[in-house]
């Protein structure tokens, strides 16, 4: 199958600044890549839908402005956080389909966000 | 609007045993239907997947699961559960668009020697 690859795997930072994560289709090309939401035994929660070369669609409650999303190739989407907080330490997944009614989405193996 | 329910949040078998997660969904339209497995701190990966072609879809790892539309559920079976297994299971359904997923609750499954 094709190969999604999420950077980094983990990262912790202070309160107040901001995190950049990347989520890169390796052998295929990706109009569209999605961001998830894990919380600890929980489910994912889609977070928002990012388009290649406009802007990203947000799911509703999440805070456009503080999730920034930029997806300016077919092969990069990323996840800024901005002004971390401790709530949002979370496990952040991204995914990336071939496309098509019954695609098959191709996850990152997930980022450890720990705000501190 | 598509929805899956699992209906258990935790399961726990003896190795050797059969595994029978269960997954019901809500769809008003021919859903694409998937199983996905999660080890602890990982991502996801594809166990199996139905997209309206045989009702009974054989996955990796000897897993497989069956569309029932008179019972609008899709649950996965293991014959022989192994250790290995231990994991959290999730059912999910595609939406129209293709590629948005709904992520049932999940459900852990935990294997006994």
């Amino acid at each position: 199958g094709a190969v999604v690859s999420q950077h980094p795997s983990w990262v912790i930072c202070k309160s107040g600044t901001s995190v950049k994560i990347e989520c890169r289709s390796l052998d295929f090309q990706a109009t569209t890549m999605f961001w998830y939401r894990q919380f600890p035994k929980q489910s994912l929660m889609l977070m928002a839908t990012s388009n290649e070369g406009s802007k990203a669609t947000y799911e509703q409650g999440v805070e456009k402005d503080k999730f920034l999303i930029n997806h300016a190739s077919l092969t990069l989407s990323t996840l800024t956080v901005t002004s971390a907080h401790p709530e949002d330490s979370s496990f952040y997944i991204c995914s990336a389909g071939a496309g098509g009614i019954d695609t098959e989405a191709f996850f990152g193996q997930g980022t450890r966000l720990t705000v501190v | 609007a598509q929805s899956v329910t699992q209906l258990d949040s935790h399961v726990s078998v003896s190795e050797g045993t059969p595994v029978l997660l269960r997954c019901n969904y809500s769809s008003s339209y021919s859903p694409s239907l998937f199983w996905y497995v999660q080890h602890p701190n990982k991502g996801l990966q594809l166990l199996l997947k139905y997209t309206s072609a045989a009702t009974l879809v054989k996955g990796i790892n000897g897993f497989e699961a069956e569309f029932k539309k008179s019972e609008t559920s899709f649950h996965l079976t293991k014959p022989s559960a192994h250790m290995s297994d231990a994991a959290e299971y999730f059912c999910v359904v595609s939406d129209l668009g293709g590629g948005k997923l709904i992520f049932g609750q999940g459900t852990e499954l935990s294997v006994k020697p």
